[in-house]
């Protein structure tokens, strides 16, 4: 079974105060891990996706990792507008049609 | 403007009182699916669609039924709906699910919908 662990739960940082978002997953042949962001009372809004171990994608002060095990969300002197909920999410090759969300980091940064 | 279109956006119920939640979106996406958003449990998958006519059920399916008759839209059927599906339901679509790349899907605003 696909599982998705995302820590910390919350995190609060000062504006400027950079830090990384950890997502740990295990899953039978992956065909892909995804970044989500998520506002209160919207809809997840899509990031980043990684395919394979090694891949680095970057999006204006979000940078995303991916190893074997687990992706990082690196946020480089993130500001108030950052904060949401990040998503992670993976799918496999052996059923491309499911997606398994972790919990989701809630992310405030304080001016 | 790209988007998945969610209606109706807030519903209050009543045990048992059937409803339908539709789905549709304008990116003529093949794929199609059903999440539900509940606290500490995080985004579960109802059901999927790869394609017209075809439907998948995801992790927490039991229920709730959907159809496919159109690319284009994809409801979500609650035929007695009971307390415990009280939760926020994103509508999502895809382009190339079942290909080597894409897989990133497009949520909607979200249904919250409330049975009592």
């Amino acid at each position: 079974e696909d599982q998705v662990t995302q820590s910390p739960e919350a995190l609060r940082l000062q504006e400027g105060e950079s830090s990384s978002l950890n997502c740990s997953y295990t899953v039978s042949g992956l065909r892909g891990l995804f970044w989500y962001r998520q506002d209160p009372g919207k809809g997840p809004e899509f990031l980043f996706t990684l395919y394979s171990a090694g891949e680095e994608k970057e999006k204006e002060r979000l940078k995303a990792t991916l190893t074997k095990k687990e992706s990082f969300l690196h946020i480089t002197a993130p500001k108030p507008e950052d904060s949401a909920t990040y998503l992670c999410a993976v799918q496999a090759f052996t059923n491309a049609g499911k997606s398994t969300f972790g919990d989701g980091t809630t992310l405030t940064v304080k001016p | 403007e790209a988007q998945v279109t969610q209606n109706p956006r807030y519903l209050i119920t009543v045990t048992g009182k059937k409803l339908t939640v539709t789905c549709s979106q304008n990116m003529n996406h093949e794929y199609m699916s059903w999440y539900r958003q509940d606290p500490g449990l995080g985004l579960r998958q109802i059901y999927y669609s790869m394609n017209v006519e075809v439907t998948d059920k995801g992790d927490v399916p039991e229920g709730y039924k959907v159809s496919r008759k159109e690319k284009r839209n994809f409801p979500l059927i609650l035929e007695s709906p009971s307390p415990n599906q009280t939760s926020l339901y994103f509508c999502a679509s895809s382009q190339e699910v079942d290909r080597g790349v894409g897989g990133e899907l497009f949520f909607g605003e979200g249904s919250r919908l409330t049975v009592l």
